[in-house]
C-alpha cells in the first residue's frame, strides 16, 4: 500500500480481555517495528521484525505481549489479559531494510497508531 | 540520564517567529531522525540525518556529530506547525535497527 496502515485506530477494551492490533506495512518493506507511547512518556521500542523473524523482542514489557508477522508482510501485536497500564498508543513502522552503513540508512515510515484504552 | 535529550520541552511562539528545537544524545549513532506528531495523529518523518544539514521548505535540520547535537529550525512559523517534534537516534553497531526517542517538544504557534 501507499503507507503503513494500522487497525483499529482506536480500541477500548475491558481489563482482562485480549486485544489484537494489526499493522500492514509498505509493500516490500522487510523491516517492521512496533513502538509504544504511553501518556506523558516518550516512545519506547517493543519489537523488531526482519522478514518473519523477530531478532529483537527485548522491548516487550511482559509475557502477556506477543507479536507475529506472516508472509513478510502483516504483523499482529497481541496483548493478553489487558491491564490499565497497557493503555497507550501503539505505533508500527516499516523500512526497506536495516542496513546500518553510514549514509546508507533506510528511512522509517510510521503508521497512524492504535490508541488502546483499557477500562 | 536519557540517551536522547530534547530542549525545550514546551515552546510557544507567535506566527512568523524563527523556531529552534535542540537535541543532544549520548550514544554512538548511525542516523538521527526528526519526527512530527500532531495531536491524535500519527508520526511523520521530517528528516533523517547522518551529517551536515538538510532543508525541506521552511524546515532545516542540522547535526554536529562531534558534539552529538542536532537542531531543528522552523522559519516563518505558522499555526499549522503546532505539533510535538521528536528527535530519535538510530544506534550504531548491533542494535542499528532500533530508534531511541527523545521525549518530544510541544510547539504551539499562535496567530
Amino acid at each position: 500500500g501507499a503507507g503503513v496502515s494500522q487497525s483499529p485506530s482506536n480500541k477500548v477494551t475491558e481489563k482482562g480481555k485480549d486485544v489484537e492490533l494489526r499493522c500492514d506495512p509498505i509493500s516490500g518493506h522487510t523491516a517492521l517495528y512496533w513502538y509504544r507511547q504511553s501518556l506523558g512518556q516518550g516512545l519506547e521500542f517493543l519489537i523488531y521484525f526482519q522478514g518473519n523473524s523477530a531478532p529483537d523482542k527485548s522491548g516487550l514489557p511482559s509475557d502477556r505481549f506477543s507479536a507475529e508477522r506472516t508472509g513478510g508482510s502483516v504483523s499482529t501485536l497481541t496483548i493478553q489479559r489487558t491491564q490499565q497500564e497497557d493503555s497507550a498508543v501503539y505505533l508500527c513502522a516499516s523500512s526497506l531494510g536495516q542496513g546500518a552503513k553510514w549514509g546508507l540508512n533506510y528511512g522509517y515510515t510510521f503508521g497512524s497508531g492504535t490508541r488502546l484504552t483499557v477500562v | 540520564k536519557n540517551e536522547v535529550e530534547q530542549s525545550p520541552q514546551n515552546l510557544t511562539a507567535q506566527e512568523g517567529e524563527f523556531i529552534t528545537i535542540n537535541c543532544s544524545y549520548s550514544v554512538g549513532i548511525s542516523a538521527l531522525h526528526w519526527l512530527q506528531q500532531h495531536p491524535g495523529g500519527g508520526i511523520v518523518s521530517l528528516f533523517m540525518l547522518s551529517s551536515g544539514k538538510k532543508k525541506h521548505g521552511r524546515l532545516i535540520a542540522t547535526i554536529n556529530i562531534q558534539e552529538k547535537h542536532s537542531s531543528l529550525h522552523i522559519t516563518a512559523s505558522h499555526p499549522r506547525d503546532s505539533a510535538v517534534y521528536i528527535c530519535a537516534v538510530r544506534h550504531s553497531g548491533g542494535s542499528n535497527y532500533k530508534l531511541t526517542f527523545g521525549k518530544g517538544t510541544l510547539l504551539t504557534v499562535n496567530p
